[in-house]
């Protein structure tokens, strides 16, 4: 019931492509869902979240899609860039319980080529 | 830069050992958390402290503990070292520590190796 699904593992897309990363959960008390950007020996960035009282949130070349009833969201990433290259971690939380604490997808790697 | 300093970088340790690892939060955020990030189990939550008290604990060995300060900085600290703690341990910090106020902000990380 805490687990978050994350796919792809792993995505490989071309200079310019649109990436799709997908994750569900079961919890229903979810209610807050970002997505995080790591590169390798830092810590994960915050790129983008969502509340599940909205369907789509766009920031820049970043674009969250909601489905509340099928308890899916995704992160596409549009004009995708080499600079992109990252693992891309969703994540869900609980606020209004006792603990923001986030649990987080598996993460998948993406590679933008050139 | 996130604002939340974390040190050392590095921990090179051997089995059986206890170490220290340290957490200044943003600015203003009194809440911390402690994240480990290893191969095998991912990005997994082990403990949170607001405004120097404990409010939630995740997947956290009993050989592991952590305290918030009245400065609000934190300290996690690992007892009685295995090989397999060896990962990267996080510190995010937030404003609150429910309701409103959901993001969360990560340090660049400690990377703990146990030989």
């Amino acid at each position: 019931q805490q687990q978050v699904k994350q796919s792809p593992q792993s995505l490989i897309v071309q200079k310019g492509g649109i990436s799709i990363i997908n994750c569900a959960y079961e919890n229903t008390a979810f209610d807050y869902f970002p997505w995080y950007q790591q590169f390798p020996g830092k810590g994960p960035a915050l790129l983008i979240a969502i509340r599940p009282d909205v369907s789509e949130k766009k920031e820049g070349r970043f674009t969250i899609s909601f489905n509340k009833s099928a308890k899916q969201f995704s992160l596409h990433i549009m004009d995708s860039q080499p600079g992109d290259s990252a693992t891309y971690f969703c994540a869900a939380s609980i606020g209004g319980g006792a603990t923001n604490k986030l649990i987080f997808g598996t993460g998948t790697l993406l590679a933008v080529q050139p | 830069d996130s604002g939340v300093t974390q040190t050392p970088k590095h921990l090179i340790t051997a089995t059986g050992q206890r170490v220290t690892l340290r957490c200044s939060p943003r600015s203003g955020d009194l809440s911390v958390y402690w994240y480990q990030q290893s191969l095998d189990q991912g990005l997994q939550f082990l403990i949170q402290y607001y405004n120097g008290e404990e409010r939630a604990k995740g997947n956290i060995l009993e050989r592991f503990s952590a305290q918030q300060f009245p400065d609000l900085h934190s300290e996690l600290n690992l007892s009685s070292l295995e090989l397999g703690d060896s990962a990267l341990y996080f510190c995010a910090s937030s404003v609150a520590s429910s309701g409103g106020a959901y993001e969360q902000f990560f340090g660049p990380g400690t990377r703990l190796t146990v030989l």
